[in-house]
């Protein structure tokens, strides 16, 4: 069965502080996807970002970045001068192969940003 | 722009009154899919559909149930609402893949608040 662990049900930083959401999964697929996605207060699940089981680069967008290790499962993503619209609840996501029937979600981490 | 709509927004009903949650979307998507968020966020699978005439069941039993008579369309119904069926309801959709990959397009989501 798969698993995704966000242990940190809720962070609150000042502005422009850096912050990072943790994210560990268990799976038994050797080809998997991992997602992170944003719910802002709206409602509405924004993706983020998309990586394989076979990509371990980190990746950077903006002010955003991921940090993949495979050797410990873990997928974090890294806020670099938060910002209040930040705000929101992130979560991270695992997809395994073979046709998965949708995603397995973590339980999410709502970030608050102050300012 | 919103690619993929649900209606309504909230609702608040009585108890024992049957509901329809609507959902469309304008991608072609041929997978589809409708999770349940309680109020601590958790997000859980509780139908999914591969296109037309397709239903399957999700990870968390549900007594909703839904129906795909087209591919755009993917309504849930409560036939009797009941206090616990209080939710957060968000339909999402995707291109179908046996690779993993899907990334999901998430409506904003439906809130259902039973008296």
């Amino acid at each position: 069965a798969q698993k995704v662990t966000q242990a940190q049900t809720e962070i609150s930083v000042v502005e422009k502080e850096d912050v990072t959401l943790d994210c560990v999964y268990e799976t038994r697929d050797t080809t998997y996807y991992l997602f992170w996605y944003k719910q802002p207060p709206s409602g509405e699940l924004v993706f983020l970002i998309r990586r394989n089981s076979f990509d371990e680069q980190n990746e950077i967008s903006g002010r955003y970045s991921w940090n993949f290790q495979k050797s410990t499962s873990s997928f974090n993503f890294t806020i670099t001068a938060s910002q209040v619209v930040d705000s929101a609840v992130y979560f991270c996501a695992l997809s395994g192969g073979g046709g998965a029937d949708g995603l397995t979600f973590g339980k999410g981490t709502h970030l608050i940003i102050q300012p | 722009e919103a690619d993929i709509y649900q209606t309504p927004r909230y609702l608040v009903i009585g108890t024992g009154k049957k509901i329809t949650l609507e959902c469309s979307q304008t991608m072609g998507h041929d997978k589809m899919y409708w999770y349940q968020q309680d109020p601590g966020m958790e997000l859980h699978l509780i139908h999914y559909s591969y296109g037309v005439n397709s239903t399957e069941k999700g990870d968390l039993s549900s007594e909703s149930t839904v129906s795909r008579i087209r591919t755009e369309h993917f309504p849930l119904t409560l036939e009797s609402a009941r206090p616990s069926h209080t939710s957060q309801y968000l339909c999402a959709s995707s291109e179908i893949s046996f690779s993993g990959a899907n990334v999901l397009t998430f409506g904003a989501g439906s809130r259902l608040t039973v008296l």
